[in-house]
């Protein structure tokens, strides 16, 4: 499968953890976005990278979130001291890096925080 | 900042129905406009595009129009099936703001 995949699928945590969760994006795409989406709604936009570079930060995203991509290649996005209201799927998705390049999403790593 | 509403939230068609989707956004200088399937559990997937180039744009019993004046864009959907049945998601920018989705349920 040469998708976009995360891991872990599914991650449960007491408040005030902190969680890493990890996207391998499609091998030849250059730009990586972090979404987020809870029950009923559309995806959230958090943030998203062109190679290593983070190129846009939500205003909404707490600085409790941190995303890197150090090499261009798979990200990760920590969140510290978790909170309740964290609780939610996590999509990432990759496109090409020309202009209005269609988002590949995968499927997602889901997080409850008791 | 960029915002995108959808509209209904949900919708009911008989199979053989067409069902109809609306968006309207607020950022005139958007030119992309793709529109996302998402069934229960899975990821959303892109089921058609448009760009603002052209109004009009067709794939099999699916379409997508934009009025760029009006600032608004539609999804048609023509001889519905149970398997359309699912969560539809319009969205415009880059990176993409997405609506709050239109859950359609295709009675067989």
């Amino acid at each position: 499968d040469t998708g976009v995949s995360q891991d872990p699928r599914h991650k449960i945590t007491k408040r005030g953890q902190n969680v890493t969760f990890r996207c391998d994006p499609i091998s030849e795409h250059n730009r990586l976005y972090w979404y987020r989406q809870t029950l009923g709604q559309g995806p959230e936009f958090l943030t998203y990278f062109q190679n290593e570079a983070q190129l846009e930060k939500s205003r909404l995203l707490s600085d409790r979130f941190s995303a890197e991509r150090p090499k261009g290649s798979f990200s990760t996005l920590e969140i510290q001291r978790t909170e309740q209201g964290d609780s939610a799927m996590y999509l990432c998705a990759s496109s090409l890096a020309h202009l209005n390049s269609p988002l590949h999403f995968g499927n997602g790593t889901r997080l409850t925080v008791t | 900042g960029e915002n995108v509403e959808q509209h209904p939230s949900t919708l009911s068609v008989q199979e053989g129905d067409s069902a109809v989707i609306k968006c309207t956004y607020s950022d005139s200088a958007s030119n992309y406009f793709p529109w996302y399937k998402q069934e229960l559990g899975k990821r959303p997937q892109l089921i058609i595009d448009i760009r603002s180039n052209v109004g009009e744009k067709k794939d099999q019993r699916i379409a997508v129009t934009l009025n760029k004046t009006a600032k608004h864009f539609s999804l048609h959907i023509t001889e519905t099936q149970p398997e359309d049945s699912a969560v539809y998601f319009c969205a415009e920018h880059t990176p993409l703001v997405f609506g709050k989705g239109t859950r359609l349920s295709v009675i067989a």
